[in-house]
């Protein structure tokens, strides 16, 4: 089956500085790619969907000065998580989409600490 | 705004009984419904997907129901086996009429435990 990789797995940072995180899809071309926060026993929440070439949409809530997204090609997009914040600790999980609407596959996630 | 409602209690099953895990949702008519596993500090794992005009489908051990008149669906692991023990997160589709945002909408998750 298809596969989406993340980057760094788990990442620790200082309280105001900036961390990036990527999102591949290994194997497909995906022209459009999700990202989603999931704090502890909660559901995941889409925060943005990520479109090869354009800008990516954000969900209402989400400030996107602050969770910048580029998808600069069709196997890759990257959510940077600027003068990040302790509140902003979370389990983040991108996924792609490869063909179809009902069609997305998951990466492994990235656990973000902010210290 | 849409509502997805699963069980937040674990559910503890002996092993080699069937499980059966409920999804519910409300203010909503997605076009398809989506169950994932999810291990701790993983991302979900793609199980099934079932579409409005389905009734019932079926892959390996699992099945899944979906009743769009009780806005419900149904998840069952026949035969379980503690390897099956895990998360299980329901999921529905964002897709509106006018084509808007195409993200999924996730349920909080059933925690299932299969004891030997």
């Amino acid at each position: 089956g298809a596969v989406v990789s993340q980057h760094p797995s788990w990442v620790i940072c200082k309280s105001g500085t900036s961390v990036k995180i990527e999102c591949r899809s290994l194997d497909f071309q995906a022209t459009t790619m999700f990202w989603y926060r999931q704090f502890p026993k909660q559901s995941l929440m889409l925060m943005a969907t990520s479109n090869e070439g354009s800008k990516a949409t954000y969900e209402q809530g989400v400030e996107k000065d602050k969770f910048l997204i580029n998808h600069a090609s069709l196997t890759l997009s990257t959510l940077t998580v600027t003068s990040a914040h302790p509140e902003d600790s979370s389990f983040y999980i991108c996924s792609a989409r490869a063909e179809g609407p009902d069609t997305q596959y998951f990466g492994p996630g990235t656990r973000l600490t902010v210290l | 705004s849409q509502k997805i409602e699963q069980n937040s209690e674990a559910l503890n099953i002996q092993e080699g009984k069937t499980a059966t895990l409920t999804c519910n949702y409300t203010n909503y008519s997605p076009a398809y419904l989506q169950w994932y596993r999810q291990d701790p500090g993983r991302g979900p794992v793609f199980l099934l997907l079932i579409r409005e005009n389905e009734k019932e489908k079926r892959k390996e051990r699992l099945k899944v129901t979906f009743d769009t008149t009780l806005k419900q669906s149904l998840f069952h692991i026949t035969a379980s086996q503690p390897a099956d023990s895990a998360t299980y997160l329901c999921a529905l589709d964002m897709l509106d009429s006018g084509g808007g945002a195409d993200g999924l909408t996730f349920g909080k998750g059933t925690h299932l435990i299969i004891q030997p």
